[in-house]
């Protein structure tokens, strides 16, 4: 498909454990962003990509969360020592212009830490 | 303070009936963008309307339109002829100035009775 595809859609993970959630953005997009969406929330901003470099991570809300997009494609944020507040839906989005542009989403990831 | 604030968080509204899902925003940069997304159980964010802060004109997409009124910091979006697809979370947005963030609010739950 042409949109944003995340994987996998759903992980479980064990405390502790470290989790890797992929973003596969729409081609061409230059934008990435990550969103952490708890349950009965709206996104919170995690992480902007430019390309193929982190011009904002001021949302990740710890130094257990860290991302890449190396070659300005594909994303994976990943997430060491997982803990239960870590569960959440992640979001990631594309978009074709710089942050100006509009937004297109992927399904999510929703992560369940045990 | 919050940067987006839905006071609904639950509207109930008649097939075929319109229904406005209130929106505020609070920020003191003088250009930015207001943005509506849907939100189905399936999870995806989907984009229905865009507001820029210098548009003149209320935005408008399909059934849907923005109710901008500026002085007053409110973005309401207005759904008519509403459909039983219409079901859905919907978050307001807001990207500021320059910012690479987008703000969301905590959503309104909108349930569409046949």
């Amino acid at each position: 498909g042409a949109g944003v595809s995340q994987s996998p859609r759903y992980k479980v993970a064990k405390r502790g454990q470290d989790v890797a959630l992929r973003c596969d953005p729409i081609s061409g997009h230059v934008s990435l962003f990550w969103y952490q969406q708890a349950l009965g929330q709206g996104p919170e901003f995690l992480t902007y990509f430019q390309n193929e470099a982190q011009l904002d991570k001021s949302g990740l809300p710890s130094d257990r969360f860290f991302a890449e997009r190396p070659e300005g494609s594909v994303s994976t944020l990943k997430i060491q020592r997982t803990q239960q507040e870590d569960s959440a839906v992640y979001l990631c989005a594309s978009s074709y212009r710089d942050y100006t542009g509009e937004q297109f989403f992927g399904p999510g990831t929703r992560l369940t830490v045990l | 303070a919050q940067k987006i604030t839905q006071t609904q968080p639950g509207m109930f509204v008649q097939e075929k009936e319109a229904v406005t899902l209130d929106c505020t925003y609070d920020t003191s940069d003088q250009s930015y963008g207001l943005f509506w997304y849907k939100q189905p159980s399936s999870g995806e964010m989907i984009f229905l309307i865009y507001q820029g802060s210098y548009d003149e004109q209320n935005a408008t997409e399909g059934r849907y339109s923005l109710n901008f009124q500026k002085a007053r910091k409110s973005a309401n979006l207005v759904i008519s002829a509403s459909q039983l697809g219409d079901s859905a979370m919907y978050f307001c947005a807001m990207r500021e100035g320059v910012g690479n963030q987008f703000y969301f609010g905590t959503g309104t739950s909108l349930t569409v009775i046949p």
